[in-house]
């Protein structure tokens, strides 16, 4: 399983457009990116998946590079209600399988 | 997307009784389930995983006879600590793919033992 590595925490304020990277320098050939985010007593929520180039949904966009040993999560105009844990995972491509949980992203963000 | 419920959402309960947690798929089936501990301030560690019909795989360092798992059918996993204990006070959660590279994740259980 190909390991993560993302920032400990990050601060933004409300309204401004925050970016999460990622690196995961041994992903395999199949293997897709995937964004969860973990509010405080809750499970995780999926957020967004990628192999490659961009993805946009209407949460998030993930953009990965041609090489695919990183990625970057951007939230649009983040509220006080975007404040979580953001995991970044690579998962298989025969299946989500057991997924290895890294220690996340803690975004705040303030008024 | 695909809904996963977990009950109780809490649970306090005495040193060395058991207690169950349940997991469901609400509107797919899952052949496999997985459980994860989570203690404050980190992130989810894996239990073990939770196959329909056969005995669960549990990750090193899980006492499989403490951590009961039962996947008796294709929308339900069950979870139960035996003889708990104080240090097994923690916020479990429960997962299930619906067949793509997604997994849907139960709300979590918070576990604590008095």
């Amino acid at each position: 399983l190909a390991k993560t590595t993302q920032p400990i925490s990050m601060d933004s304020y409300e309204g401004q457009e925050v970016n999460i990277t990622c690196s995961h320098n041994n992903i395999a050939t199949n293997d897709y990116i995937t964004w969860y985010q973990q509010f405080p007593s809750q499970g995780p929520r999926f957020i967004i998946q990628g192999y490659k180039t961009k993805v946009t949904n209407e949460v998030a966009s993930l953009f990965i590079p041609a090489d695919r040993k990183s990625s970057t999560l951007s939230l649009p105009r983040v509220s006080l209600s975007d404040t979580a844990v953001y995991y970044c995972l690579v998962v298989g491509e025969s299946g989500y399988s057991t997924l290895t949980f890294g220690k996340g992203t803690m975004l705040l963000v303030s008024p | 997307g695909a809904v996963v419920s977990q009950h109780p959402s809490w649970v306090i309960c005495k040193s060395g009784t058991s207690v169950k947690i349940e997991c469901r798929s609400l509107d797919f089936q899952a052949t496999t389930m997985f459980w994860y501990r989570q203690f404050p301030k980190q992130s989810l560690m894996l239990m073990a995983t939770s196959n329909e019909g056969s005995k669960a795989t549990y990750e090193q360092g899980v006492e499989k006879d403490k951590f009961l798992i039962n996947h008796a059918s294709l929308t339900l996993s069950t979870l139960t600590v035996t003889s708990a204990h104080p240090e097994d006070s923690s916020f479990y959660i429960c997962s299930a793919g619906a067949g793509g590279t997604e997994a849907f994740f139960g709300q979590g259980t918070r576990l604590t033992v008095v």
